[in-house]
Formats: structure tokens, sequence, C-alpha cells
């Protein structure tokens, strides 16, 4: 089984729709990230945690809220979906903070927003 | 603040030959921790090979090795002996290290550059 999942995988939505992308682990890491990815930008950071009680505000925080409801879950939330969220979303993580630890990334969820 | 810039937007191979992929960095933080992602189109994200700041010898790994030039802040990919699964997007990214960094533990991504290896 993969140690960091995504759900779902792929998602087409209408603008103005709620929806949320969750995200889990079983590597037993503390730090989370959200990213998305948009054709020629490469990832850029949405929000990350560093544990349970500890949530940061990435680059291009507006318009998404994240909960890290435990440990091995962080969810992302689209209050108000908009067509210029369409983008591939990854969740990732890590084992600290020092710079020698890789981020694992999740398979990536495909989102368009029409 | 952090910056990864990567000046190929695409690169051809011949297979069987090597390729570097450029990356050059930009930070005030000393310590810091360089690394290289590849994205295949099936769009996972793979790491490939990390770099420290403080590291005395290029890091390498199989195929992959890191041309690590501090002076020059660059952080360049060698990919000996391209196959042809080799072909996929290459992610350049930093990420700082010291505790006194605002950006401790944020990992700052280039553009990428599409590699593509021919037969």
């Amino acid at each position: 089984d993969a140690d960091v999942t995504q759900t779902p995988r792929n998602r087409i939505t209408k603008t103005g729709k709620r929806i949320m992308l969750e995200c889990s682990q079983t590597k037993g890491h503390d730090r989370m990230y959200w990213y998305r990815q948009d054709p020629g930008l490469g990832l850029r950071l949405i929000y990350y945690s560093f544990d349970v009680k500890d949530i940061n505000k990435g680059e291009i925080s507006d318009g998404y809220s994240v909960s890290r409801q435990a440990q091995a879950k962080f969810s992302l939330s689209l209050e108000s979906a908009i067509p210029n969220q369409t983008a591939l979303y990854f969740c990732a993580t890590s084992e600290g903070t020092s710079a020698r630890y890789e981020q694992y990334f999740g398979p990536g969820t495909r989102l368009t927003v029409t | 603040a952090q910056k990864i810039t990567q000046t190929q937007p695409g690169m051809f191979v011949q297979e069987k030959e090597a390729v570097t992929l450029d990356c050059t960095y930009d930070t005030s933080d000393p310590s810091y921790g360089l690394f290289w992602y590849k994205q295949p189109s099936s769009g996972e994200m793979i790491f490939l090979i990390y770099q420290g700041s403080y590291d005395q010898q290029n890091a390498t790994e199989g195929r992959y090795s890191l041309n690590f030039q501090k002076a020059r802040k660059s952080a360049n990919l060698v990919i000996s002996a391209s196959q042809l699964g080799d072909s996929a997007m290459y992610f350049c990214a930093m990420r700082a290290q010291s505790r006194q960094s605002s950006t401790l533990g944020r990992l700052y991504f280039g553009r990428g550059t599409q590699l593509t290896v021919w037969p």
C-alpha cells in the first residue's frame, strides 16, 4: 500500500461548489504539506502543518483552507471553487524540518473547476 | 526568500548519452538542502537525489549525480547513460535548514525541465 494517499484522484466540479481533498499517510511523519502544480509553474505551497496544532499558510493560500484532523490526515478545502483553481494538487509529508529530509508525495489529485 | 531557477524548459538527449539539467538557486540561508524530483507522465513525484549545502562531496545515486557548485549557486543534475524511461519532467527544489530561517521546512520548486530521450 502507498505511504501517502490522496482522495479523490480526479474530480470535476462546478464554480461555487465546496470541495475537499483528503490526504492520509502511514509514514508516521509530523510534517504535512499541500502543493498545487500548474503547467509551466512548478509546484507552489498552499499550506503546511508541522503537527496537529500547527498550521501555516504557504505562498498561495487565498481561496483555500486546511484541517489537520490527526497526525496522519491533512485535508484541503476549496470553500467556493473557481476555474483558476483547476490544477494538480499534491500532498506531501516529511520526517522533519531539517533540510536533509526529503518530502514524500502522494499520487496527486487532478481537479477541474468548470 | 528562496528562489529556484531552471532555465531549460525542454531538453532532448539520445538514448545512452549523458545529459545535464541546469538549476540555480538563491538564498540567504547559510544551511540548506537541494533536491531533484522526477515527474513522469503519470504524474507522481519521485525523489531522485539530495545535496546538503555543507556536503563536501557531490551527491550520486546510481545514474544520477549532482554537480554542486556552491559559489556559483548551482546544482545541476547529471543523468548518465540516458534511458527511454528517463523521459519526464524534472524539478529542482530547495529547502532551508537553519532554525532562524522563516522558511524552515518549506520546499521551493523550480518550474521544471521536460526531458525527452529518443532512441
